[in-house]
């Protein structure tokens, strides 16, 4: 099983519809991260949680919200979806205490679909 | 503003060529660098990472790191065609924000 976990992995929705990615990992770090990635634009940080009270905004949380609900976990809403918004979301953690490299732990990506 | 700029691409080398990947990076705060390789439809995956002056090695890749000129590069030596991918330059900046370019799709040609 993955170590990062997002759910759905596709998903079709229409214009205005309220959508929420999940996104779960059994890899006890604190901190967690919402991508989204579009063609030529690499990965862009929407939100950022560094514990359960702690939600920060990215570069672009515009037209997005998130809720970490326990340690393990991190959701993703798009509370009217537009077609803008169709991209790959990636959900990520970290954990600095690591030796090294505090590096980035991603999921399989959501990729969502605004019609 | 922070900003992290690759080039631009698309590269293709032959087996068994060196790939030369570049990255820069608008802000002398900033802590951390890394590349990560994504496949086609797939998450990224860390290959290297790198925190001081100088090069870095890890079998066939090297990460080089220039503070003053605010420039990261990866070589990948003896490239083959599982090297194909999008390479994506990462910098994490103070506060654990982890910022990225827009990638650089490899090909390597057998």
């Amino acid at each position: 099983d993955a170590d990062v976990t997002q759910t759905p992995r596709n998903r079709i929705t229409k214009t205005g519809k309220r959508i929420m990615l999940e996104c779960s990992q059994t890899k006890g770090h604190d901190r967690m991260y919402w991508y989204r990635q579009d063609p030529g634009l690499g990965l862009r940080l929407i939100y950022y949680s560094f514990d359960v009270k702690d939600i920060n905004k990215g570069e672009i949380s515009d037209g997005y919200s998130v809720s970490r609900q326990a340690q393990a976990k991190f959701s993703l809403s798009l509370e009217s979806a537009i077609p803008n918004q169709t991209a790959l979301y990636f959900c990520a953690t970290s954990d600095p205490r690591l030796a090294g490299t505090g590096e980035l732990f991603f999921g399989e990506g959501s990729r969502l679909t605004v019609l | 503003q922070k900003e992290v700029e690759q080039n631009s691409g698309p590269l293709s080398v032959p087996e068994g060529a060196i790939a030369s990947l570049n990255c820069t990076y608008s802000d002398r705060g900033s802590q951390s660098f890394f590349w990560y390789r994504q496949y086609s439809g797939k998450s990224p995956e860390l290959i290297m990472s790198i925190y001081s002056n100088g090069d870095k090695e890890d079998g066939r890749f090297t990460a080089q790191l220039n503070k003053a000129s605010q420039y990261v590069s990866l070589l990948i030596r003896d490239s083959q065609p599982s090297d194909s991918a999008t390479y994506l330059c990462a910098v994490r900046w103070a506060g654990n924000q982890f910022y990225f370019g827009t990638g650089t799709s490899l090909t390597v040609i057998p």
